[in-house]
């Protein structure tokens, strides 16, 4: 099993292009979820999937849109970059077994907007 | 709500000393509570989890930590620190059934020869 993957491995935007991250598991989990992580910031949510069909807003949602392709796959987009979205961003996911969801992530993606 | 604060963003320790690594946290159910480990330029890796089964969790690698209610603490040690165990750690809580965590902001451990 690969577990999750994303891609790119890093990216560099200009201020106003869009792109999209990738996002796959083959664990055949329901959850699914995109974080940003900062320095000093921890990891904080952006958007979160239950399952296929339905998507939530996370703590940090503004300037992001996702979609729940399939069960398998998540992506986030960013529509028109700005600095501030220079961070590093993890994929995971989930899944209820044996009385706990616990969370499986990605390598990341390195993005860094100019 | 639920929040866990790590106290200490760096954290230095000798070779072969005593690592510990704090997380209190804060809940209005009965939380789970994770330790996760961050190496240079990788994902996050689960290191150990609290479900109520048993107060003191064994992780991987040698570290465990133990649930104190009354602290509301969820404290990381190892007894030996070794260098590959330089990394950034997260502590993080989630309420029974939930499955969305909160992460702490992490605490970098760093190892001196």
């Amino acid at each position: 099993n690969a577990g999750v993957t994303q891609t790119p491995k890093f990216q560099v935007l200009k201020t106003g292009q869009s792109m999209t991250l990738q996002c796959a598991q083959d664990m055949n989990h329901n959850s699914m979820y995109w974080y940003r992580q900062d320095p000093g910031m921890g990891l904080r949510l952006i958007y979160y999937s239950a399952s296929e069909g339905t998507t939530d807003k996370g703590e940090v949602p503004n300037g992001y849109n996702v979609s729940r392709l399939n069960k398998r796959e998540f992506s986030l987009r960013l529509e028109s970059a700005a600095p501030s979205q220079t961070s590093v961003y993890f994929c995971a996911s989930s899944e209820w077994d044996i009385g706990i969801y616990e969370q499986y992530f990605g390598p990341g993606t390195r993005l860094t907007v100019t | 709500a639920q929040s866990v604060t790590q106290l200490g963003s760096h954290v230095s320790v000798s070779e072969g000393a005593l690592v510990l690594l704090r997380c209190n946290y804060s809940s209005s159910v009965p939380p789970y509570l994770f330790w996760y480990v961050q190496y240079p330029n990788q994902g996050l890796q689960l290191l150990l989890k609290y479900t109520s089964a048993a107060t003191l969790v064994k992780g991987i690698n040698g570290f465990e930590a133990e649930f104190k209610k009354s602290e509301t603490s969820f404290h990381l040690t190892k007894p030996s620190a070794h260098m590959s165990d330089a990394a950034e750690y997260f502590c993080a809580v989630s309420g029974r059934r939930d499955d969305k965590i909160i992460f702490g902001k992490g605490t970098r451990l760093h190892i001196l020869p």
